[in-house]
């Protein structure tokens, strides 16, 4: 099973463009979350969504953008990349609200 | 504040020791509890559920102190396999929202 996937696994963007980091579930989850976590810091949710068509934010969504098209895919896009936005993104999902999460690699993305 | 609280470590012990890990978290809403164990560079993944009579799996064991906002973890008998960083996890709401505690780093030793 592949679970969760993220791509890309690593990306360098320059201050100002902008990119979109893909995620993707084959389990059926309802539930699907996005992620940052810093050197040395705990994870930070950024926005995450119930069900298709559902998104909602979280503790650090500026700077993003998400969308839940299908069950599947949940995307996270950064519109104009900031030095501030380096960090390891992961994306979860988990069948209900109240049970494990489960998480993909993550993306390493680091802007300059 | 930190919503949830641990001691970041490193804790350093010899295979065949016993560690405890504690940790704190400040929303009295939270309805869920979590250890999940992150190696370097990589993703969280679940190392059990919190239930407040407390539980083992194996060599592990959780307890959850609701009136003092406190959560435990137990590993007896260390392996160097146990070498790893310990998330502390609360969560709240209906889609479960979770917040991480920033992790106590283990380094199991021979």
């Amino acid at each position: 099973n592949a679970g969760v996937t993220q791509t890309p696994k690593f990306r360098i963007l320059k201050i100002g463009q902008s990119m979109t980091l893909q995620c993707a579930q084959d389990m059926n989850h309802n539930y699907m979350y996005w992620y940052r976590q810093d050197p040395g810091m705990g994870l930070k949710l950024i926005y995450y969504s119930v069900g298709a068509g559902i998104t909602d934010k979280g503790e650090v969504p500026n700077g993003y953008n998400v969308s839940r098209s299908t069950t599947e895919d949940f995307p996270l896009r950064l519109e104009l990349a900031a030095p501030s936005q380096t960090s390891v993104y992961f994306c979860a999902s988990s069948y209900s609200g109240v049970e494990t999460q489960y998480f993909g690699p993550g993306t390493r993305l680091l802007v300059l | 504040r930190k919503e949830v609280e641990q001691d970041p470590g490193p804790f350093n012990v010899p295979e065949g020791a016993t560690v405890a890990f504690n940790c704190t978290y400040s929303n009295s809403a939270s309805q869920s509890f979590f250890w999940y164990r992150q190696d370097c560079r990589k993703e969280p993944k679940l190392l059990m559920s919190v239930y407040s009579s407390g539980n083992e799996d194996g060599r592990f064991t959780a307890q959850l102190n609701r009136a003092s906002q406190y959560i435990s973890l137990l590993i007896r008998d260390s392996k160097l396999s146990d070498s790893a960083t310990y998330l502390c996890v609360a969560g709240s709401g209906t889609a479960s929202k979770l917040t991480f505690g920033t992790g106590t780093r283990l380094q199991v030793m021979l």
